[in-house]
């Protein structure tokens, strides 16, 4: 089966930037989303659609981009209130099912 | 008000069976495909299935041949009927139109 994957953490400081990659064969031809959830049980927030938008709720230092098999999302100047999991989230090669990615939990201290 | 709301979750024992319900305010079903996702205990997010805007379905490996998705236009409710249930099947259950829109979940509890 299709999988999508993330490293298991991430940990900066206040102000420094963090970035995390996902990986999947079929992301050159596929959208990629991300997905922030603040707490487990917390209902999911998009922070990224169709690889690189950005919804207009979501502060301006969440971006991405996507090369090749890797898709990735950057949080410039992180802030504390950043801290949670993302996850990012696509369709499989033969557009069958989709999928979200292992996660990854954001530390900012 | 555009909402999603689930219903139906609970405590269930090995090989049972379980129908949730979601209720879509504000949405057409005819115009969306929507979708339902599930997390275990501290455990990431697990998409599950589809409905298409078309009635199209469509399953993860995982659930497939045991979850059925369905809708019903005219009440706005799309469904999930969990069957052959088992432990590692519990958790919350979400109702989403991913890229816009989830419920708040309805804990599912397989008990073994």
């Amino acid at each position: 089966s299709y999988v999508l994957t993330q490293p298991t953490s991430v940990s900066v400081s206040p102000g420094q930037t963090a970035r995390i990659t996902c990986s999947g064969d079929a992301l050159p031809e596929k959208y990629s989303y991300w997905f922030q959830q603040k707490k487990s049980g917390q209902v999911p927030v998009m922070v990224i659609y169709e690889d690189t938008k950005r919804p207009s709720a979501i502060p301006e230092r969440f971006s991405a981009s996507s090369s090749g098999t890797t898709a990735t999302l950057t949080i410039s100047g992180a802030q504390v209130e950043d801290e949670a999991d993302y996850y990012c989230y696509s369709i499989d090669p033969t557009g069958s099912y989709y999928v979200f990615g292992t996660g990854t939990k954001v530390t900012v201290l | 008000q555009v909402q999603l709301v689930e219903s139906g979750g609970g405590t269930v024992q090995a090989g049972g069976s379980l129908r949730l319900a979601c209720v879509a305010s504000g949405l057409g079903l005819s115009d969306f495909g929507m979708h339902w996702v599930r997390q275990a205990p501290d455990k990431g997010l697990e998409w599950l299935a589809l409905i298409s805007h078309e009635g199209i379905t469509k399953y993860a490996e995982s659930v497939r041949g045991r979850f059925v998705i369905s809708r019903d236009i005219s009440t706005s409710t799309i469904s999930l009927q969990l069957n052959g249930l088992r432990p590692d099947d519990t958790g919350v259950y979400y109702c989403a139109k991913p890229t816009a829109l989830w419920g708040q979940g309805t804990l599912v509890t397989v008990s073994s």
